[in-house]
């Protein structure tokens, strides 16, 4: 069965820091994507990235950054020079090579606060 | 652009009372819609998906049920609501068709029910 684990329930940093969220998932399949969301306070979920399990190379979108590791199942997230805007919940998720459908398994979700 | 609307945005039901919430999707055919719940706490869980209109799977057993009356409509219901059924209730589309599956999923703003 698949599984994610965010491990932090919730993280405080002050703007400007660096912080990095951690995702550590299981699954037997050799096909998987992962996916980073971010919910803000009002609730709807936005998507982040993709990362299909063929591709292993880290990516930098501006101040976030992604390390995707399989030898450890882990799928970082680094927030650079944080920002009060970055507040949320952030998901990690993992959705197996079905056809016909997506099924994401979420992570429990790690609550960043940032603080001025 | 596609756009996808749900509501209500917050509903407080008595227990043993019925439910309806309703999603609906915009600007785009044959999506693939999904009811996901976010309990207090917990990661979001997928309650059930469709692939066409009057198709309806269920990833778990519980008080609730799914129609799709029509293609770019979903609707969540129950008979007699139980204080468990208390969450935050998410809507998701993806595209439709065999390759499609596994891009993002976009959600709506969600629908926080309470029930007492």
């Amino acid at each position: 069965a698949q599984k994610v684990t965010q491990a932090q329930t919730e993280i405080s940093v002050v703007e400007k820091e660096d912080v990095t969220l951690d995702c550590v998932y299981e699954t037997r399949d050799t096909t998987y994507y992962l996916f980073w969301y971010k919910q803000p306070p009002s609730g709807e979920l936005v998507f982040l990235i993709r990362r299909n399990s063929f591709d292993e190379q880290n990516e930098i979108s501006g101040r976030y950054s992604w390390n995707f590791q399989k030898s450890t199942s882990s799928f970082n997230f680094t927030i650079t020079a944080s920002q009060v805007v970055d507040s949320a919940v952030y998901f990690c998720a993992l959705s197996e090579d079905f056809t016909g459908f997506q099924k994401l398994v979420f992570g429990t979700g790690t609550r960043l606060l940032v603080s001025p | 652009s596609q756009t996808i609307h749900q509501w209500p945005a917050t509903l407080v039901q008595p227990v043993g009372s019925p439910l309806s919430l309703e999603c609906t999707v915009e600007g785009t055919s044959n999506p693939n819609l999904y009811w996901y719940r976010q309990a207090a706490g917990r990661g979001l869980q997928l309650l059930f998906y469709s692939v066409g209109i009057g198709q309806i799977s269920s990833e778990v057993p519980q008080n609730l049920s799914a129609s799709r009356p029509q293609d770019r409509q979903f609707i969540l219901s129950s008979k007699k609501l139980l204080l468990s059924d208390s969450g935050f209730y998410l809507c998701a589309w993806t595209p439709g068709g065999a390759g499609k599956m596994n891009t993002e999923a976009f959600f709506g703003q969600g629908t926080r029910l309470t029930v007492v």
